[in-house]
């Protein structure tokens, strides 16, 4: 496995529901990064872990909670979903956290709330 | 706060022709990069070009090529000999040069298509 990879791929959850998205990193990449990807909008920043610690929440609610157990792997928890959280939710992977460095994408993960 | 404008929601090219994607964005910053990414239909987004705001001259990258006018804040992308495969969304992106952790700043990206 190379890049960064996005489990599942496709995800359709009612509002009651629990789930979990994950994000591997295969770069060697001390930071990971959340997005949401909607319709007509630009990509919209969630989260950033910078060496496993969380350095960003952009106004998120909590019915998002992200998990960063270590420099490799990124979860980003769901629960009582509402029908707008519907999105491609894409996981990147830099060097670093500062604006130097690119980001890598994975696939995204395209959620469905019912 | 920063923001990113692409005026073109939709472009087409011939292929084998040029096609310009445009970009403006509005910064008070001085030293920032800036970033265009490709996203096909398979989703995965890919960079396809960067470029260092203290640097005039302008990034290429193979058929890839940008046009940057710092102060018009203008930064657009050029696709020379368009392939099939250059058939996208496109997202012009933009970042400050802090060493703190910062956030890219994504335009609503443009989509290309090519025709045969």
């Amino acid at each position: 496995e190379t890049g960064v990879t996005q489990t599942p791929r496709h995800l359709v959850m009612g509002m009651t529901n629990k789930k979990s998205l994950k994000c591997e990193q295969h770069l060697g990449h001390n930071a990971m990064y959340w997005y949401k990807q909607s319709a007509k909008k630009p990509l919209e920043l969630m989260f950033v872990y910078s060496l496993e610690e969380r350095v960003e929440n952009n106004s998120v609610p909590s019915r998002f909670s992200p998990e960063c157990p270590n420099s490799s792997h990124l979860f980003l928890h769901l629960h009582t979903l509402q029908p707008e959280d519907s999105a491609l939710y894409l996981c990147a992977s830099s060097q670093g956290a500062s604006g130097r460095y690119e980001q890598y994408f994975g696939p995204g993960t395209r959620l469905t709330v019912t | 706060a920063q923001t990113v404008t692409q005026s073109q929601p939709e472009m087409s090219v011939q292929e084998a022709e040029t096609v310009t994607l445009s970009c403006t964005y509005d910064t008070s910053e001085s030293d920032y990069y800036l970033f265009w990414y490709k996203q096909p239909p398979s989703r995965q987004m890919i960079l396809v070009i960067r470029q260092e705001a203290y640097k005039q001259q302008n990034a290429t990258e193979n058929r890839f090529s940008v046009n940057f006018q710092k102060a018009a804040k203008s930064f657009s992308l050029k696709i020379s000999d368009s392939q099939l495969g250059d058939a996208a969304m496109y997202f012009c992106a933009y970042r400050t040069s802090n060493s703190g952790n910062t956030p890219l700043v994504f335009g609503k990206g443009t989509r290309l298509s090519v025709i045969a």
